[in-house]
Parts: structure tokens; sequence; C-alpha cells
């Protein structure tokens, strides 16, 4: 059973870059869309973006110009960096897979981000 | 970029009872309409993919119709489990969009 699990800082400052890794177990991140996706409190989900077979990338217009997905397959992670961050990246941020028809058939169990000095 | 709407935000049932859940969106999305199910702390499920196809292992209580801009999950005689927030997620266009969600609620 593919099983994904997001890592990282649960606070940062406004204005730094908000990192974090999404570990996949139970299957090969070869060959899958691996992407970010968040909910701010209150309010809907927002897709960031995602990384496909080592590289290949497409991001949300509205984040695109703060926005980096990565993949690491030596070591079955991917990860996401999102640069000057404000309040407003305040979200519970998941990873998730999808094949090429955008299912997004797993899911990390999110984890909360909080933008504060 | 496609804007989803859901409604009702809330939906107050009692077990047994149907669930019907809408997703409208702000232009034509050609059927690829996804429902997931969100239970908090654990990952969203894939319910319903492209309207009306259930995912590998889903209940046939759950169902999922429409076209165009007006869409519905239906959940029949809803089981103790069922309790969750539901949202719907468009592929028909990029970005990928996603509803505001619907919270079904004892």
């Amino acid at each position: 059973q593919v099983q994904l699990q997001e890592s990282g800082p649960g606070l940062v400052k406004p204005a730094e870059t908000l990192s974090l890794t999404c570990t996949v177990s139970g299957g090969s991140i070869s060959n899958y869309y691996w992407s970010w996706i968040r909910q701010p409190p209150g309010k809907g989900l927002e897709w960031i973006g995602y990384v496909y077979n080592n590289g290949n990338t497409n991001y949300n217009p509205s984040l695109k110009s703060r926005v980096t997905i990565s993949e690491d397959t030596s070591k079955n992670q991917f990860s996401l960096k999102l640069s000057s961050v404000t309040a407003a990246d305040t979200a519970v941020y998941y990873c998730a897979r999808s094949g090429g028809t955008w299912h997004f058939n797993y899911w990390g169990q999110g984890t909360l981000v909080t933008v504060s000095s | 970029e496609i804007v989803l709407t859901q409604s009702p935000a809330t939906l107050s049932l009692s077990p047994g009872e149907k669930a019907t859940l809408s997703c409208r969106a702000s232009q034509s999305v050609r059927g690829y309409l996804l429902w997931y199910q969100h239970k908090p702390g654990q990952a969203p499920r894939l319910l319903i993919y492209d309207t009306s196809t259930r995912a590998t292992g889903i209940p046939a209580r759950f169902s999922g119709s429409g076209s165009g801009t007006d869409f519905t999950l239906t959940i029949s005689n809803l089981e103790p489990e069922d309790f969750a927030v539901y949202f719907c997620q468009q592929r028909s266009a990029w970005p990928l969009t996603f509803g505001g969600g619907t919270n079904v609620e004892i």
C-alpha cells in the first residue's frame, strides 16, 4: 500500500522560504505525478503544482513565481519550496499522487505550516 | 481558472438518511469532476471520478451524477462512518481546482 508522509518545519517566519518534504513508501516515485496541495484555515483546497519524472514540473500560476517542486528518486521523496512567505501561506500542506488522469488517489495526512514572526 | 462552488456548506443528517451534495462549476468541466471524502487527521479519499465512476473499494451507496457545470454526490442510507467533509475537484483545465467542501454532520 502506497503511503505518503509530509515533514518539515511547522513555523516559518514571514519573508522566509517554506520547505517541506514528502516521503513515499510502498511504491516507487517513478512514473507518477507528485503534487502539493494546501488548505488555508477555513478555506478550500488549492493545488500548488506537481513534479513528474525527475524534473518536469507544472505550477499553479497564482504561485508560480515563488514555487519550486523537485524530486529525489534515490530517497523516494519529493519536496516543496515556497519563497517569500506571508501569513496568507499559513495552511495545511498535503502531498498527493496522481497519474496522468489527475485523480489524486493517494494523499498524505497533511502538515500545518504557520507563517508568523 | 474554473471556480467550483459547493453547497450547502453544512448538511445535518441522521444515519440512514440520504445526503445530496452539490458542486457547481464556473464553466463546463466536460464531466471531469471528482469527489473526495476527508475526515479530520486523515488523508483524503477519492470516491468518484469523471462524474459517476466509483473508485476502487467505494461502496455503492456513493453515487455521482451531473454534466457540464452542475454535479451531485449522493450518499444513500448514511452510515456512521460517512460523516465527514466532501469536496469536489475538476480536472478539465489548468490549474486543477477544488471546491470549498461540504461538511456532512450528524
